[in-house]
């Protein structure tokens, strides 16, 4: 199975700051269509996962535009531009290329 | 508006089985691949089956294999995972989700324990 992973897994913000979470696929990610599956997906407590970016950096409808996603192969970033503070919880990577597509651990983001 | 809402979770002793409901609304559920993923909070969140709008292309975990079937009821905008001969690392909220590959809509997940 591809491993991926994400660091930080703990991650304190003081409001208005940035914020930069990593993730590494074991594999390339890119798909036999040319696509990159790697989602993006928040969970705040208490609620389901959320998608926010797919294939690496579109953005959902309703994704605030201070999210944003970037990467190629195997190396992934989500950056938030200024964390407020409906942005706590915890955020996690997804490869859609390789069956079972796998999860990063998740990267909690709490305010500082 | 999309919906899914998940049914069908409960307690259940090691060995038993049990089956999951996912009702959906607000999109083509027939052109839509589903999927059933869960999480633990030791492992997770795992993929754990998914299956094609018309059912024709299936796929499992390695985990539930031979014990778990997804199917769908296209009539009845539902997707549905029996699980039988489950274990206790079986144990998770289970969620589903509209395609393996996209998982743009979740639904609010419930909840199997298995236990004696």
């Amino acid at each position: 199975d591809v491993v991926v992973t994400q660091s930080p897994l703990s991650l304190p913000v003081t409001l208005g700051q940035p914020a930069s979470i990593s993730c590494r696929s074991s594999q390339s990610l890119v798909y036999s269509d040319g696509n990159i599956h790697l989602n993006w997906l928040q969970q705040r407590p208490g609620q389901s996962p959320r998608r926010l970016i797919y294939k690496v950096s579109n953005r959902d409808s309703g994704v605030p535009d201070r999210f944003s996603g970037s990467g190629s192969g195997t190396d992934f970033t989500l950056k938030i531009s200024r964390v407020e503070a409906e942005d706590v919880g915890v955020y996690y990577c997804m490869q859609g290329t390789h069956w079972p597509f796998t999860f990063g651990p998740g990267t909690k983001l709490d305010i500082k | 508006q999309v919906q899914l809402v998940e049914s069908g979770g409960g307690l259940v002793e090691p060995g038993g089985s049990l089956r999951l409901s996912c009702a959906a609304s607000g999109f083509t559920f027939s052109d839509s691949y589903m999927s059933w993923i869960r999480q633990t909070p030791g492992k997770g969140l795992e993929s754990v089956s998914y299956i094609s709008g018309s059912g024709s292309s299936i796929n499992y975990a390695d985990s539930v294999k031979g014990r778990f079937t997804i199917s769908r009821d296209n009539a009845k905008n539902s997707l549905y995972l029996q699980m039988n001969s489950l274990r206790a690392e079986d144990t998770a909220v289970y969620f589903c989700s509209r395609g393996p590959r996209v998982v743009d809509y979740w639904g609010q997940g419930t909840l199997v324990t298995v236990s004696s």
